[in-house]
């Protein structure tokens, strides 16, 4: 089975443009988190997406927005970009039930993002 | 709210020697699962061991193995025979009702 991949792998950006990541969770695999690597804060939850819809969402502003396809791809968008957005963007793919504990998450490679 | 901590900044450790990293979590949940990850330099995170919190038997996959204490919220990695691929940042994961919740990471140099 195919692991799970993000698109693009290395991204430059400047102050005030947009991103937009893309996520491909494993085959099988409804439920889509991403998380923010930082080596200040380490490893920050963004939000997650079960079903189209979303789940949980972590304690960041409003720039930062997600969506999940019907074929579980998930995408996020950061608007209005800012140097501390600067961070590696991970994303995980998990068997998550429908409630209860999260299963456990496999992660993709990350998308190095740099805002300048 | 879950918290995870690695009081272990960095260690170090001869190649072919054993290891143990140290992770503490606090939660108020009585069902959870408990994660280590390995982080290599090329930063893709995978899954090194996972223990299920109503499982008193300590999980273990081959060279890996966990201390798992419940009462003291203590969940531990080691390391045994220890090879240079090993050096990574290894993350320990406490996961129940709410999203995943990671410690700071603990650095892992193996020397030659």
């Amino acid at each position: 089975k195919a692991g799970v991949t993000q698109t693009p792998r290395y991204l430059i950006k400047t102050r005030g443009q947009q991103v937009t990541l893309s996520c491909s969770p494993i085959s099988g695999h409804r439920s889509v988190s991403w998380y923010q690597q930082t080596p200040g804060q380490g490893l920050q939850f963004l939000f997650e997406y079960f079903s189209e819809t979303q789940r949980n969402k972590g304690n960041f502003p409003g720039r930062f927005s997600g969506r999940q396809f019907s074929n579980s791809r998930s995408e996020m968008n950061v608007s209005t970009l800012e140097l501390g957005d600067s961070a590696l963007y991970l994303c995980a793919s998990s068997l998550a039930p429908p409630t209860g504990i999260q299963e456990t998450q496999y992660f993709g490679p990350g998308t190095r993002l740099l805002v300048l | 709210a879950q918290t995870v901590t690695q009081s272990q900044p960095e260690m170090s450790v001869q190649e072919a020697e054993t290891v143990t990293l140290s992770c503490t979590y606090d939660t108020s949940e009585s069902n959870y699962y408990l994660f280590w990850y390995k982080q290599p330099p090329s930063r893709q995170m995978i899954l090194v061991i996972r223990q299920e919190a109503y499982k008193q038997q300590n999980a273990t996959e081959n060279r890996f193995s966990v201390n798992f204490q419940k009462a003291a919220k203590s969940f531990s990695l080691k390391i045994s025979d220890s090879q240079l691929g090993d050096t990574a940042m290894y993350f320990c994961a406490f996961s129940g009702n709410t999203p995943l919740v990671f410690g700071k990471g603990t650095r892992l140099s193996v020397i030659a």
